[in-house]
């Protein structure tokens, strides 16, 4: 069953803490996105990455790290240094080079507090 | 820079016919976007338009138009699951690897 995982789907953390978000795909796309999103707007890139062992960052990577070991995984770790980490994070994958048709994952709801 | 615009909201009738535009700013693109989210969910990929004209895919139609820097998204026949955000999206020549995301517009769909 191809797709697109993401867990948890929410998230609670307390102020100072890193947390790790996971995404997994099974599509064998090379390229994968994380986004962020708040309510009523639309989605910012925080990092992508087209090929394993290399990611770029995006519009507003402050505060947050990537990895890229495997094809299949793009870890998400949002920092303590990130200052407004509540939010919808969405995990995308597509065709390298293919930048206009991207499939999502679920998404993580993370609140800190 | 590039930019998108979007109305924030748009209400029609279920039945009826819906245009949901988008207007951009950029200095050279590959294509323009749609995608559709439901409240709480993932946006799911629509339709893509790399080149000028009207892309069809059941009731739901896509046109670009590269003169007058403007797309549009149609919707027919519509029904109350097509209650949803739209975001058009675009593919930068300065930035091929990513999009640039409108913020997206609700539709509103009224029995």
């Amino acid at each position: 069953d191809g797709g697109i995982t993401q867990s948890p789907k929410y998230l609670f953390r307390k102020e100072g803490q890193n947390v790790t978000l996971s995404c997994e795909q099974n599509l064998n796309h090379d390229a994968m996105y994380w986004y962020r999103q708040d309510p009523g707007q639309g989605l910012r890139l925080i990092y992508y990455s087209q090929i394993v062992n290399d990611f770029q960052k995006g519009d507003i990577a402050e505060g947050y790290s990537v990895s890229r070991e495997k094809k299949e995984s793009f870890p998400l770790t949002v920092t303590s240094a990130q200052k407004n980490p509540t939010a919808f994070y969405l995990c995308a994958t597509g065709l390298s080079g293919r930048a206009s048709e991207q499939y999502f994952g679920p998404g993580t709801r993370l609140t800190v507090t | 820079g590039q930019s998108l615009e979007q109305p924030s909201e748009v209400t029609a009738v279920e039945g009826a016919i819906v245009q949901i535009n988008c207007t951009y700013q950029t200095s050279g693109f590959y294509g323009l976007s749609w995608y559709q989210q439901h409240d709480g969910g993932a946006p799911t990929f629509l339709s893509y338009n790399g080149l000028d004209g009207l892309e069809e895919t059941g009731r739901f139609s896509s046109f670009l138009s590269r003169s007058d820097s403007y797309g549009y998204l149609l919707l027919q026949e519509l029904q109350m699951k097509d209650s949803a955000s739209y975001f058009c999206a675009l593919n930068g020549m300065d930035s091929n690897y990513q999009l640039i995301w409108g913020a997206g517009t609700k539709l509103i769909i009224k029995p």
